[in-house]
């Protein structure tokens, strides 16, 4: 299994520009979400997907759409790059057992510049 | 507002010193708690968790965490660090529901 992958690994984008942080995951796990991770503040929640076709936001969505077409796939849309949006972003599945969320499976980030 | 703190954002220990990391969440309900770390250069990979049953936790590299739901606390520790500890550790916390809330972090680093 290749586990959570993400593309690209680095990007540097000019203010306005638009992009999609690719994420696919291959372990059929029902939830995926996309964090920012920026210095002091953790690892903030941007949205998630509790299944195909459903999504929903996080702590800090604006800025940020998502879809949720397939099981295996949760491209973040980044509509008009600013930038605050200067941060490493994560994507992460997890499933479920019983009542308990399990813990959550991330991928190796996107490294992201906007000048 | 549900939030998870880390005491200590930067810890400098030396080899084979003894290692704490404190977690205080703010949630009344029952919860389910993780440790993840993430060394440098990675991502983040589950160090340990608790959902129920015993509160002392044994986690994988020797480390260990204790639930204590009076203080809302669920701590970190390893008896003796190595320089490989070298990273940075997120408590996180979900208080039912699919989200999940990660503390600001904690940098360890272990001078050999």
């Amino acid at each position: 299994n290749a586990g959570v992958t993400q593309t690209p690994k680095f990007q540097v984008l000019k203010t306005g520009q638009s992009m999609t942080l690719q994420c696919a995951q291959d372990m059929n796990h029902e939830y995926m979400s996309w964090y920012r991770q920026d210095p002091g503040m953790g690892l903030r929640l941007i949205h998630y997907s509790v299944g195909a076709g459903i999504t929903d936001q996080g702590e800090v969505p604006n800025g940020y759409n998502v879809s949720r077409s397939t099981t295996e796939d949760f491209p973040l849309r980044l509509l008009s790059a600013a930038p605050s949006q200067t941060s490493v972003y994560f994507c992460a599945s997890s499933y479920r057992t019983g009542g308990d969320y399990n813990e959550q499976f991330f991928g190796p980030g996107t490294r992201l510049t906007v000048l | 507002a549900q939030s998870v703190s880390q005491h200590n954002h930067h810890v400098i220990l030396s080899e084979a010193a003894s290692l704490e990391l404190g977690c205080n969440y703010s949630y009344g309900g029952t919860v389910n708690l993780f440790w993840y770390v993430q060394y440098p250069g990675q991502h983040l990979q589950l160090l340990l968790k608790y959902f129920s049953g015993d509160p002392l936790v044994k986690g994988i590299k020797g480390f260990e965490a204790e639930f204590i739901k009076s203080k809302f606390s669920f701590n970190l520790r390893k008896p003796s660090v190595q320089w490989s500890d070298t990273a940075e550790y997120f408590c996180a916390v979900n208080a039912g529901g699919f989200k999940t809330i990660f503390g600001a972090g904690t940098r360890l680093f272990v001078k050999a």
